[in-house]
């Protein structure tokens, strides 16, 4: 089993659509945790760090869940823009070590 | 924000040569830094380590002889891919962090071709 595990998708979505990702962790020595997006052929942006009490940022909502070891992000109102790969990653608390996810593709469509 | 800058962005080198790849952080100090490589279509592979002063920890199956590592000061590291060959065409990515657990940020990527 993998220590981070995305649906790598794609999720094809129509433009003002809601959709939602998840990813797991093994790890229960996980601290931080982080959403990532990445465009083709660039470099992983940060989207949002992802607090124990979640957070939402404009269109982006951020959640944890400790007790079932998962992470979500939501896209509402979802823009052509939005098309990309999401990238979790999780920190091992008390070390240098991140790991990612594989990430899951987004396509948002006219 | 922080700042994570990487050059050159694209490089094409002939077989057998050597390539430098740098990564700055530029307005933070950044003890840790990480180098990368993703295949098309693949998600990132973490390569090494690179710890300010001390030897780079490499990832199991990376040569440390093949990418040598070289992180001499807090704001800079490089990654130096020797004798290069055809498959180490790849899209090579640096990040930094600014504080335990904080968040990474990643330089802009580095297309290497080897003809």
């Amino acid at each position: 089993r993998k220590e981070v595990e995305q649906d790598p998708g794609p999720f094809n979505v129509p433009e003002g659509a809601t959709v939602a990702f998840n990813c797991t962790y093994s790890n229960s020595a996980s601290q931080s945790f982080f959403w990532y997006r990445q465009d083709c052929r660039k470099e992983p942006k940060l989207l949002m760090s992802v607090y124990s009490s979640g957070n939402e940022d404009g269109r982006f909502t951020a959640q944890l869940n400790r007790a079932s070891q998962y992470i979500s992000l939501l896209i509402r109102d979802s823009k052509l823009s939005d098309s990309a790969t999401y990238l979790c990653v999780v920190n091992i608390g008390g070390t240098y070590k991140y790991i990612f996810g594989t990430g899951t593709r987004l396509k948002v469509l006219a | 924000g922080a700042v994570v800058s990487q050059h050159p962005s694209r490089v094409i080198c002939k077989s057998g040569t050597s390539v430098k790849i740098e990564c700055r952080s530029l307005d933070f100090q950044a003890t840790t830094m990480f180098w990368y490589r993703q295949f098309p279509k693949q998600s990132l592979m973490l390569m090494a380590t690179s710890n300010e002063g001390s030897k780079a920890t490499y990832e199991q199956g990376v040569e440390k002889d093949k990418f040598l590592i070289n992180h001499a000061s807090l704001t800079l590291s490089t990654l130096t891919v020797t004798s290069a060959h055809p498959e180490d065409s790849s899209f090579y990515i640096c990040s930094a962090r600014k504080g335990a657990g904080g968040e990474l940020f990643f330089g802009e990527g580095s297309r290497l071709t080897v003809l």
